[in-house]
């Protein structure tokens, strides 16, 4: 069964440097999405990715993230200068049709990237 | 602010009994909702989506939905050790999903 992979599964960073989680999302999909889960807490939405370009992002997106699709198969997340509070799980996802068009929105999850940040 | 709201339990229930999981939401446009299982440590599971007001059912599963007044719930029949987990609902804004902080359901044998 096809599945989003994730990688690295665990990374340990100290605070003010940059990280890249990266995810293969399935491959037949075309939207992408980064949410996060504080250790305890809700899972939040961070943002969409669609024919190569931001479709939404949340206001926890700042300008110390980025997210970008290199070479047609990666989709990664880029966290220029982590903070404390950055620490957590992070989630790729990824969806055949946009919830709009197939009103369902079924988004299949990766294992998630766990950050922790000292 | 489009919130989704849950009680964080923990609902505790016998093997064997049926687990009532509850879920309001603020935003009246939202159109479609969903029930995700996850388990400790992992990422959230899709256990079945719904749209329509009324029931849905899958399996031990049945999904029901009040729109009027922004109701979603999740029926566990048969309840198991297996099934417990922390149980998320989720409204879908534009693209995307809006969580609830999730409720955790502990079934003992």
């Amino acid at each position: 069964e096809p599945e989003v992979t994730q990688t690295p599964s665990h990374q340990v960073t100290q605070m003010g440097q940059e990280v890249i989680l990266r995810c293969v999302p399935i491959s037949n999909h075309l939207y992408f999405y980064w949410y996060r889960q504080i250790l305890g807490q809700k899972v939040e939405f961070l943002v969409s990715f669609y024919n190569n370009e931001i479709s939404e992002k949340s206001e926890i997106f700042d300008d110390q993230f980025s997210v970008e699709r290199p070479d047609g198969s990666n989709f990664t997340l880029k966290i220029r200068s982590t903070k404390l509070e950055d620490s957590a799980m992070y989630f790729c996802a990824s969806s055949e049709l946009a919830g709009f068009e197939a009103n369902t929105g079924e988004l299949f999850f990766g294992e998630g990237s766990r950050l922790t940040v000292l | 602010q489009k919130e989704v709201e849950q009680n964080s339990g923990p609902l505790s229930v016998p093997e064997g009994a049926i687990a009532s999981l509850n879920c309001t939401y603020s935003d009246r446009g939202s159109q479609s909702f969903f029930w995700y299982r996850q388990y400790s440590g992992k990422s959230p599971e899709l256990i079945m989506f719904i749209y329509s007001n009324g029931d849905k059912e899958d399996g031990r599963f049945t999904a029901q939905l009040n729109k009027a007044s922004q109701y979603v719930s999740l029926l566990i029949r048969d309840s198991q050790p297996s099934d417990s987990a922390t149980y998320l609902c989720a409204s879908l804004n534009t693209d995307k999903l809006i969580f609830g902080t999730g409720t955790r359901l502990q079934v003992f044998p």
